[in-house]
């Protein structure tokens, strides 16, 4: 499968700490981009490739993946995570980019 | 700090073929990956395809034949050509710098275009 499939939507408390899964047998072999989306913002970049964080995103944020599955991690949710994330890998055959279908997180 | 900027028809019709450009400006667009990105009203985000100078030009398999990404190293521009485009084109259009490939990793984006397919 070519797909990267994740949970719609996630809900947590103020503070706690949530993940984001992404399954996809390309996962077995490329590691993830983790982006953020809020609407009528760009995407954001969080993470990439094993458990990279871009300048300027806070370290409340880390990645992890194994076998089929990439998680996003965020501890100690802020009110300001609320937000879109897609993970983002090739496909299995390395022809080209997929994202997942998205998780919607949100800060209860 | 490079900057992106899309630009383009605000609407086109069905059928019809869309062409947008993104400028680059304060930095090459040589060793970079060159990235275009959609998200439909209400739907998630979408991978078009990339350029990269070199040799490295992918599309999404899913637009088919539809999509061509080009460069212009003369004038720090790439650009996107979706053929026949339908009403499922409809999106707001968003080029990227990739800077590190692999995975990717976009760092500069612009701020997006909407194009509505309409008659």
């Amino acid at each position: 499968s070519s797909e990267l499939t994740q949970d719609p939507a996630v809900s947590v408390a103020l503070g706690q700490t949530v993940r984001i899964t992404c399954q996809g047998d390309s996962l077995r072999v490329f590691l993830p981009t983790w982006l953020q989306k809020k609407a009528g913002h760009v995407p954001v970049v969080v993470i990439y490739g094993r458990n990279n964080r871009p300048s300027g995103i806070p370290d409340r944020f880390s990645g992890s993946a194994s076998g089929s599955t990439a998680s996003l991690t965020i501890t100690g949710v802020q009110a300001e995570d609320e937000a879109d994330y897609y993970c983002h890998s090739r496909d299995r055959f390395d022809n080209y980019l997929i994202f997942g279908g998205g998780t919607k997180l949100t800060v209860l | 700090q490079v900057q992106l900027q899309e630009s383009g028809p605000g609407v086109v019709g069905p059928s019809e073929t869309l062409f947008l450009t993104c400028t680059v400006s304060s930095g090459s667009i040589s060793g970079y990956y060159w990235t275009w990105i959609r998200q439909p009203p209400g739907k998630g985000l979408e991978w078009i395809g990339h350029i990269y100078f070199g040799g490295i030009n992918k599309s999404n398999p899913s637009l088919k034949s539809r999509v061509t990404i080009s460069g212009d190293t003369f004038n720090n521009q790439i650009s996107l050509r979706l053929t026949s485009v339908t009403a499922a084109d409809t999106a707001v259009y968003y080029c990227a710098r990739d800077a590190f490939g692999d995975p990717a990793n976009y760092d500069s984006w612009g701020p997006g275009t909407l194009v509505t397919v309409s008659s």
